[in-house]
């Protein structure tokens, strides 16, 4: 199995607070992704990162903000949380674009915003 | 309109069958996955592929670029094979498509 992490795994937080999600790799590969799992919605695309410092867009990035420091850590950061950002949050890895390259997914964070 | 569409959304099986999945896409790839959610929520890549046919244990996953269409295939079905199976595209435009799944059920 691929050497990722997600952390924390569960929570529960509040409408309007800030909430950050971790995402720890040990393979040193240069894609990272953060998407969203919601019923009825296949796997959407929040942000990735293509190296340290370097990251970009998906899908729905609206209220969602990353950084990467480190080739190894991802950081999915909701600056207000609303309950429209309720849902499964997975990270992914590739060595190369998506396309080319297999995708190796975390566990998934479950992030209930009340 | 879903660039990714699979079949069945949901789909019950005896032990020991022969189990078919289909996604049809409607972008111009470069290469399809399909992927394997356990009950638990993990995600595993099980295959990706650019033309004809990959095997891997009972799995057999093929592709026609002509038709954009994909099969997964579930030779000898059993319980542990039961999971949610998703397909997902990655187009020549660098945008990446999944579908919404199947979920398979294989009964004892």
């Amino acid at each position: 199995d691929a050497g990722i992490t997600q952390s924390p795994r569960h929570k529960v937080t509040e409408t309007g607070t800030p909430v950050t999600l971790r995402c720890h790799q040990t393979e040193n590969h240069r894609y990272m992704y953060w998407y969203r799992q919601d019923p009825g919605h296949g796997l959407r695309l929040i942000h990735y990162s293509y190296g340290v410092k370097d990251t970009d867009k998906g899908e729905v990035s609206d209220g969602y903000s990353v950084s990467r420091s480190k080739t190894e850590d991802f950081l999915l950061t909701l600056e207000s949380a609303t309950s429209s950002q309720t849902s499964v949050y997975f990270c992914a890895i590739s060595e190369g674009q998506r396309g080319y390259y297999e995708q190796y997914f975390g566990p998934g964070t479950r992030l209930t915003v009340t | 309109k879903n660039e990714v569409e699979q079949s069945p959304q949901n789909l019950t099986a005896q032990e020991g069958e022969f189990i078919t999945i289909n996604c049809s896409y409607s972008v111009g790839i470069s290469a399809l996955h399909w992927l394997q959610q356990h009950p638990g929520g993990g995600i595993v890549s099980l295959f990706m592929l650019s033309s004809g046919k990959k095997k891997h244990g009972r799995l057999i996953a093929t592709i026609n670029i002509q038709e954009k269409h994909s099969s997964l295939h579930i030779t000898a079905s059993h319980p542990r094979d039961s999971a949610v199976y998703i397909c997902a595209v990655d187009n020549t435009g660098n945008q990446f498509y999944f579908g919404t799944g199947t979920s398979l059920t294989v009964i004892p």
